[in-house]
């Protein structure tokens, strides 16, 4: 099946530092990504729609100058969370939508923010 | 706006058993696609199987079978012949067929236990 992975896995950062959260489609291209916040034992919450060469469009109450989204090539789309504070400590999930409809899903980066 | 439904938060299974996870969602729209998705303690998601709204017959993937009632709006996912790697968190899921995003809808989960 298709690959989609994300780095890092772990991360844990300073309150006020950013961090960047890469994921890449590995053996096919992706238009579109979606990026997922899941707190413990809970679903999964969009956060955006992440389309190669435009901007990402976010879910209703996701800040985007909070998260900010590039999806610079079709194989890779990134998040940054900046200015990370504790309450931003979470599991991030992206996916990646193959030109077949389906979702692959990113192995999910834990942050912590100290 | 989708929304999904899984009542069951927590199951539980003996190996070798059957069990059944059950969704339901509310739509307005016709044609739609339906998933399920398997979150083990690794945490990354696994398509465990999919099925298309225009197609009646239920969709099947080994010891995994859906039960889809369109007009009842319920995909509950059995799952037969249990085994322990079968236990993780699993999770339905609603894609509309004509949104070119391909955003998803998921439920809330169920967090499936296989007792040896």
């Amino acid at each position: 099946g298709a690959v989609v992975s994300q780095h890092p896995s772990r991360v844990i950062c300073k309150s006020g530092t950013s961090v960047k959260i890469e994921c890449r489609s590995l053996d096919f291209q992706a238009t579109t990504m979606f990026w997922y916040r899941q707190f413990p034992k809970q679903s999964l919450m969009l956060m955006a729609t992440s389309n190669e060469g435009s901007k990402a469009t976010y879910e209703q109450g996701v800040e985007k100058d909070k998260f900010l989204i590039n999806h610079a090539s079709l194989t890779l789309s990134t998040l940054t969370v900046t200015s990370a504070h504790p309450e931003d400590s979470s599991f991030y999930i992206c996916s990646a939508r193959r030109d077949t409809g389906e979702l692959f899903f990113g192995e999910g980066s834990r942050l912590t923010v100290l | 706006a989708q929304t999904v439904t899984q009542s069951q938060p927590e199951m539980s299974v003996q190996e070798a058993e059957t069990v059944t996870l059950s969704c339901t969602y509310d739509t307005s729209e016709s044609d739609y696609y339906l998933f399920w998705y398997k979150q083990p303690p690794s945490r990354q998601m696994i398509l465990v199987i999919r099925q298309e709204a225009y197609k009646q017959q239920n969709a099947t993937e080994n010891r995994f079978s859906v039960n889809f009632q369109k007009a009842a709006k319920s995909f509950s996912l059995k799952i037969s012949d249990s085994q322990l790697g079968d236990a993780a968190m699993y999770f339905c899921a609603y894609r509309s067929y004509n949104t070119n995003a391909g955003k998803s809808t998921f439920g809330d989960g169920t967090t499936l236990t296989v007792k040896p």
